[in-house]
């Protein structure tokens, strides 16, 4: 079965060092995988994705994410945090087989960056 | 381009009532996809409707019914309302071109609240 775990509830930072948020994954299969990003009382924002190809994926608002296929994850990262990157972090995958509605998400990570 | 919406945003209902929640996908987007998200279960799929036809479906009972129109516009009715249903109900939208693997973009989600 697919899964995806998030292994830490919530990250604190302080403004203007670097971050990670972790992600790993178990898929049959090639994965294709997800960072979302969710406000209070808002819907969920696409930050990047990983197909195939380069290891490192830039995505939206200074983001990046690194696929490590031998350790199954797909972290999160971004070099220097803002506190208004203060929010909940979802990693998601699907299989590269099967129907492409199906996200299955982590439970989440809160960030919390301080001034 | 118009992002997901959808209608409407709070609904306050009764145990035993029937809810109807509506979504309208991004302009030319055929997949339209439903999500429960709950302080405990987290992000679920419920199901993703392609050319008005359900591709997937999750694991709800089936209390949880949705459909598609030509338009690509998408609801999900919710029958017979339980307590544990008090969730926020996201709904997605991707090209859904079979063969890509698609970004799916998140409506700001319906709040509703059984009592």
């Amino acid at each position: 079965a697919q899964s995806v775990a998030q292994p830490e509830d919530q990250v604190n930072v302080a403004e203007g060092n670097p971050l990670t948020v972790k992600c790993t994954y178990s898929v049959s299969g090639n994965p294709y995988l997800f960072w979302y990003v969710q406000y209070p009382n808002r819907g969920l924002q696409f930050l990047l994705k990983y197909i195939t190809g380069d290891n490192l994926v830039k995505g939206s608002y200074g983001f990046e994410a690194e696929f490590n296929k031998s350790q199954t994850s797909f972290h999160l990262k971004k070099p220097s945090a803002l506190v208004s990157d203060s929010a909940l972090y979802f990693c998601a995958v699907r299989a590269a087989r099967g129907s492409q509605g199906n996200l299955i998400f982590g439970k989440g990570t809160k960030l919390s960056v301080k001034p | 381009k118009a992002g997901v919406t959808q209608t409407p945003r709070y609904l306050i209902k009764t145990r035993g009532q029937q809810v109807t929640l509506s979504c309208s996908p991004i302009s030319g987007h055929r997949s339209v996809s439903w999500y429960q998200q709950t302080p405990g279960q987290g992000l679920q799929f419920l199901f993703e409707y392609f050319s008005e036809t359900q591709r997937n479906k999750g694991n709800f009972p089936g209390r949880f019914s949705g459909r598609q129109f030509s338009n690509s516009r998408s609801e999900m009715n919710v029958s017979t309302l339980e307590l544990g249903d008090s969730a926020l109900y996201l709904c997605a939208s991707s090209d859904g071109t079979s063969g890509r693997v698609d970004t799916q973009y998140f409506g700001p989600g319906t709040r509703l609240t059984v009592l």
